[in-house]
């Protein structure tokens, strides 16, 4: 099946710095990439979507300007959390879509990467 | 009322146990419907796609979509200690999954 990676897994800093996050699609061509954020036993909040060469959409209440996202390639996508603080401590999960011809195509989703802000 | 409803557990079981997790949903549009599990600090895993209604089996898993009622079912059969789990509906109109808050599922020896 088609994998997803994310780099880092796990990465500790400290307030105020910032954070970038990749996400790659190893064997597949990835159109769009959405990224989540997800606490403790919670589920998986979509924070936004990004296609390949074009802007970011983000869902409501998440801040662009806080949590940049870029789609350079069809095959690699990253997140950077700016000016991070504790609160922004969280799970940041990618998924990649391999677009399956006008339906709904498969996500797949990378291993998540943990970020703990001191 | 959020859009998909999931109880988040936990739900413990014997080992050889049938499992039954499920999720309801108010959104009518809503066309395709997976579950995934997902494994303490990893992503989801894609076990079960569902376009529309009806039942699909892959091995000792098998997803029910009833449209009518709005709910969807996961059964796990001969449930193992592995299938220990948070299991995760999300369900879709077009791309973009909505997800339910997830189930943890725990297979006692």
């Amino acid at each position: 099946g088609a994998v997803v990676s994310q780099h880092p897994s796990w990465v500790i800093c400290k307030s105020g710095t910032s954070v970038k996050i990749e996400c790659r699609s190893l064997d597949f061509q990835a159109t769009t990439m959405f990224w989540y954020r997800q606490f403790p036993k919670q589920s998986l909040m979509l924070m936004a979507t990004s296609n390949e060469g074009s802007k970011a959409t983000y869902e409501q209440g998440v801040e662009k300007d806080k949590f940049l996202i870029n789609h350079a390639s069809l095959t690699l996508s990253t997140l950077t959390v700016t000016s991070a603080h504790p609160e922004d401590s969280s799970f940041y999960i990618c998924s990649a879509r391999e677009d399956a011809g006008g339906g709904m195509g498969e996500q797949f989703f990378g291993p998540g990467t943990r970020l703990t802000v001191l | 009322q959020k859009e998909v409803e999931q109880d988040p557990g936990p739900l413990s079981v014997p080992e050889g146990a049938i499992v039954s997790l499920n999720c309801t949903y108010s959104n009518s549009a809503f066309q395709y419907f997976m579950w995934y599990r997902q494994y303490s600090r990893k992503g989801p895993e894609l076990l079960m796609y569902t376009y529309s209604s009806g039942n699909k089996e892959d091995g000792r898993f098998t997803a029910q979509v009833d449209k009518s009622s709005k709910y969807i079912s996961l059964f796990i059969r001969d449930s193992q200690p592995s299938d220990s789990a948070t299991y995760l509906c999300a369900m879709s109109a077009d791309y973009q999954l909505i997800w339910g808050a997830g189930t943890k599922l725990i297979i006692k020896p």
